[in-house]
């Protein structure tokens, strides 16, 4: 099973500021299937990132995915007010199972 | 509305059983693979189970045996039977589309607001 670890836990940050979060695998995850969801509280989370680098429909160009084999990185590029919530990167290249990593708080500082 | 709404959650006593359905709208439901995903309360998400568009299904270890995943096309439904329900079973269940761009297993693109299932004495 392919366990991701994310990295910060918490990240407290301004509006406008730039989010860095990371997302390493404990092995390297085929075809870089990886994905990254938002969610806030009371609510299913949200696809933002599929294949490390594609952003889902709908998504703002201020999210962007990068990374291959066991280290991948989603970038918020200036903080809006909605964009404090939960991360979480998937893995579905190593399957089954998929894998969840533990999640990033981005929370307003 | 393209959407996925999950029912059939509630309180069960320990090795009961529980039926969650997800009825699916707006889209057309035998072309997706589908997934429930739990998650228990400020914890990350966990994947339990998913079925393919040629019934094709698979489990988490911690649910293999006592969970069955099941699809009926014509109603646009999809299944969780819960059965020997564990305390470790609680959470919020949600009824997840997948994105159909890598193949079975892939990303979630559609979520269900989730059903909770607490599994207590």
């Amino acid at each position: 099973e392919v366990v991701l670890t994310q990295s910060p836990g918490t990240l407290s940050l301004s509006p406008g500021e730039r989010a860095t979060l990371s997302c390493r695998a404990s092995q390297s995850v085929r075809s870089n299937y990886l994905a990254w969801y938002q969610q806030k509280p009371g609510q299913a989370p949200r696809l933002l990132i599929y294949g490390a680098s594609s952003r889902a429909t709908g998504i703002p160009d201020r999210f962007s995915g990068s990374g291959s084999g066991t280290d991948f990185t989603l970038i918020i590029g200036r903080l809006e007010p909605e964009d404090f919530a939960v991360y979480y990167c998937q893995q579905y290249g190593n399957t089954p199972p998929v894998t969840f990593g533990g999640g990033t708080k981005v929370e307003i500082k | 509305d393209v959407q996925l709404v999950e029912s059939g959650g509630g309180l069960v006593q320990p090795g009961g059983s529980l039926r969650l359905s997800c009825a699916a709208s707006g889209f057309t439901f035998s072309n997706y693979d589908f997934h429930w995903v739990r998650q228990t309360a400020g914890k990350p998400l966990e994947w339990v189970s998913g079925i393919g568009r040629g019934l094709d299904t698979y489990y988490a270890d911690s649910v293999k045996g006592r969970f069955t995943i099941s699809r009926e096309d014509a109603k646009n439904s999809l299944y969780l039977q819960m059965n020997i329900l564990r305390a470790e079973d609680t959470a919020v269940y949600y009824c997840a589309r997948e994105i159909m761009v890598a193949g079975f297993f892939d990303a979630v693109d559609m979520w269900g607001q989730g059903t909770m299932v607490t599994v207590s004495s």
